[in-house]
């Protein structure tokens, strides 16, 4: 069974930092490119970063580039975002959710429950 | 960027009844990078269909999705009252993934 364990959430100042990790299991997740999507409180979904299956590509919101790194460690099977000088706007629930390709279609297949950031002084 | 617009906002149903959910790209998205989810409160976003017209795993037959170019459309054929909840679309881009903002399916 594909899970997704989100951690590392938490209430942080403005301009401060924070590191999410993504732990996953049951598939190859050296195999797939991986996602940071978030959702601020009674918002809509916002695609934050994705990595490629060997850390080859990536990409990034504007709303977080400069300010946030995704990255992998296939032998440990996990993903993390690293957030640095934190706004109250980023201020949201972080899931990582795994890409899949199959058949020429993409989407993102499975979803962790997620981990809530709060950027607040 | 392509911007995907949902419509309506909110679509105010009763059980059994058709739903037909719009979404509309700003530019022309392949078919095979459109998706739907699905997300109840509390809850994260679940795959209902991708490649535009393909339903994932354990997703039942009344939903369907159809569209091509920039029009895009998710129907509900008999709404079941675990079927109230939120639908967002998805572009699957060569360097990001953008959602639209989201259609509220509630109960009339």
């Amino acid at each position: 069974e594909v899970q997704l364990v989100e951690s590392g959430g938490g209430l942080v100042k403005p301009g401060g930092s924070l590191r999410l990790s993504c732990a996953a299991s049951g598939f190859t997740f050296s195999s797939y490119s991986m996602n940071w999507v978030r959702q601020a409180p009674g918002k809509g979904l916002e695609w934050v970063s994705s990595i490629s299956s060997s850390s080859s590509y990536i990409y990034y919101a504007d709303s977080v580039k400069g300010r946030f790194t995704i990255s992998r460690d296939n032998a440990k099977n996990s993903l993390y975002l690293q957030m640095n000088s934190l706004r109250a706007e980023d201020t949201a629930v972080y899931y990582c959710a795994r890409d899949s390709c199959s058949g020429g279609s993409c989407s993102l297949d499975y979803w962790g429950q997620g981990t809530l950031v709060t950027v607040s002084s | 960027e392509i911007v995907l617009t949902q419509s309506p906002g909110t679509l105010s149903l009763s059980p059994g009844e058709r739903a037909t959910l719009s979404c509309r790209a700003s530019q022309s998205v392949s078919s095979s990078y459109l998706a739907w989810y699905q997300q109840k409160p509390g809850q994260a976003p679940r795959l209902l269909i991708y490649g535009a017209s393909s339903r994932a795993t354990g997703i039942p037959d009344r939903f369907s999705g159809s569209g091509s170019g920039t029009d895009f459309t998710l129907t509900i054929s008999r709404l079941e009252p675990e079927d109230f909840a939120v639908y967002y679309c998805q572009q699957y881009g060569s360097s990001e993934r953008t959602f639209g903002q989201g259609t509220k399916v509630e109960i009339k």
